[in-house]
């Protein structure tokens, strides 16, 4: 295995349309995240999966905003009704966590750039 | 919500000098962790620093945790121009009280002049 994989790489859509990315983890990792970056700052956090349960959303997501991790291995995140403001590099990273371990090394993908028209 | 300020912004650096770049947060934290960010790639994990206090060398990068575990600093030694890019610093409270999901600085963008 390579590491997290994300597809699209790339995606231009005209204002309102649904998207879908998707993210691939370094296989056996148990978590799964989604951060947003967007230009001249750090990724912001989003929402993570610990396997199939979706255990925190972040305010930044709003309604149109759903992700899901339906079989604890790739995720999906979705963006319906797209907006100009939503235009973004959208990141996915795994990690493997163990109960007794209080870290959280993460481990990124390469993103998907996501251009609304 | 809690902010990370990465300092210096940018950087302007000639082939083969040092740099230093530093992270501080009005709160503690428990992991610290620097990335490296090429445009239109993820960030490749760097170094990752799980004690205050400690020291970590890969290659010719070294980061250190902070005593007071509210700051960082990453140095690049002998500088060659694959090192350009976009460095972050992220900081994680304990996975039990906060998810260890990362808060991130918004990057140091070095250049580096052959």
């Amino acid at each position: 295995d390579t590491g997290v994989s994300q597809d699209p790489r790339h995606k231009i859509t005209k204002r309102g349309q649904n998207v879908t990315f998707r993210c691939d983890p370094i296989s056996e990792h148990n978590r799964l995240y989604w951060y947003r970056q967007t230009l001249g700052q750090g990724p912001e956090f989003l929402t993570y999966f610990q396997n199939e349960a979706q255990l925190e959303k972040s305010r930044l997501l709003s309604d149109r905003f759903s992700a899901e991790r339906p079989k604890g291995s790739f995720s999906t995140l979705e963006i319906q009704r797209t907006e100009q403001g939503d235009s973004a590099m959208y990141l996915c990273a795994s990690s493997f966590i163990r109960l007794a371990k209080r870290t959280d090394t993460q481990y990124f993908g390469p993103g998907t750039r996501l251009t609304v028209l | 919500g809690q902010q990370l300020n990465q300092s210096p912004q940018s950087m302007f650096i000639q082939e083969g000098e040092d740099v230093s770049m530093n992270c501080t947060s009005s709160s503690i934290f428990n992991t610290w962790l620097w990335y490296k960010q090429d445009p239109g790639e993820g960030p490749v994990l760097l170094i990752a620093l799980y004690k205050a206090g400690e020291l970590t060398s890969n290659g010719r990068l070294t980061a250190q945790f902070g005593i007071t575990r509210k700051d960082s600093f990453l140095n690049i030694s002998a500088s060659i121009p694959s090192d350009v890019g976009i460095y972050f610093c992220a900081g994680q409270h304990p996975v039990r009280t906060n998810a260890g999901k990362s808060t991130f600085g918004d990057g140091t963008t070095l250049t580096v002049k052959p």
